[in-house]
């Protein structure tokens, strides 16, 4: 299986600032590539798709890019509704494998 | 609207069963892979299983292969999952799940909690 590891685990941030979360491929996935957002206790939500590829409807805010292995996920100007937990999904091959999270904390 | 909505979670012993359904609207159910994802707490996502829409392909997480059977109804707009000889490590959130172009996870359930404990 494909692994995928994304750094930091854990953010602290202030609203306004530019959030970059990385998340790295074990071997090398083109652009098959999506990112989720996750709030406590509820459902992941797609943010992206295809490295770069904003999901209809989520804010301008969102970019993302990479290709291959290495890939990030970018919040141009972090808002008080965008501190949650973000994962990354390949989806190269099966299984679709998740990294580990990034949580983005108030600082 | 897309809606997933899950239902069957709850408390079983470790070796029991349970059934999992998800009811689908606001798309076509007939026309999309399905898929179940889980989420242990406190911890990340893990895909489960998917069918394609004639359940001409099945594939399960090796986790859970042969414990674990899925299935579709496509006339009832409907997804399952059977979980048989459940263990302390099954527990977690699944989640119904709905592949967007491509195998990414387009749309997601609220989820249904199952607890497997003694």
């Amino acid at each position: 299986d494909i692994q995928m590891t994304q750094s930091p685990s854990t953010l602290s941030a202030s609203v306004g600032d530019r959030v970059t979360i990385t998340c790295r491929a074990s071997q090398t996935i083109s652009s098959w590539l999506a990112w989720y957002q996750q709030k406590p206790g509820k459902a992941p939500k797609v943010l992206m798709y295809k490295a770069s590829s904003l999901e209809s409807g989520v804010p301008s805010r969102f970019s993302g890019s990479g290709s291959g292995t290495e890939f990030t996920l970018t919040i141009s100007s972090l808002q008080p509704d965008d501190f949650a937990t973000y994962y990354c999904q390949q989806y190269n091959s099966y299984p679709g494998t998740f990294g580990q999270g990034t949580k983005v904390e108030i600082k | 609207e897309v809606q997933l909505v899950e239902s069957g979670g709850g408390f079983v012993q470790p070796g029991g069963s349970l059934r999992l359904s998800c009811a689908a609207s606001g798309f076509t159910f007939s026309s999309y892979t399905m898929n179940w994802v889980r989420q242990a707490p406190g911890k990340g996502l893990e895909w489960v299983s998917s069918i394609t829409i004639s359940s001409t392909i099945i594939q399960y997480a090796d986790s859970v292969k042969g414990r674990f059977t899925i299935s579709r109804d496509n006339s009832k707009n409907s997804l399952y999952l059977q979980m048989n000889s459940l263990r302390a490590e099954d527990t977690a959130v699944y989640y119904c799940a709905v592949y967007g172009s491509g195998n990414y996870f387009k749309s997601w359930g609220q989820g249904t909690l199952v607890t497997v404990s003694s």
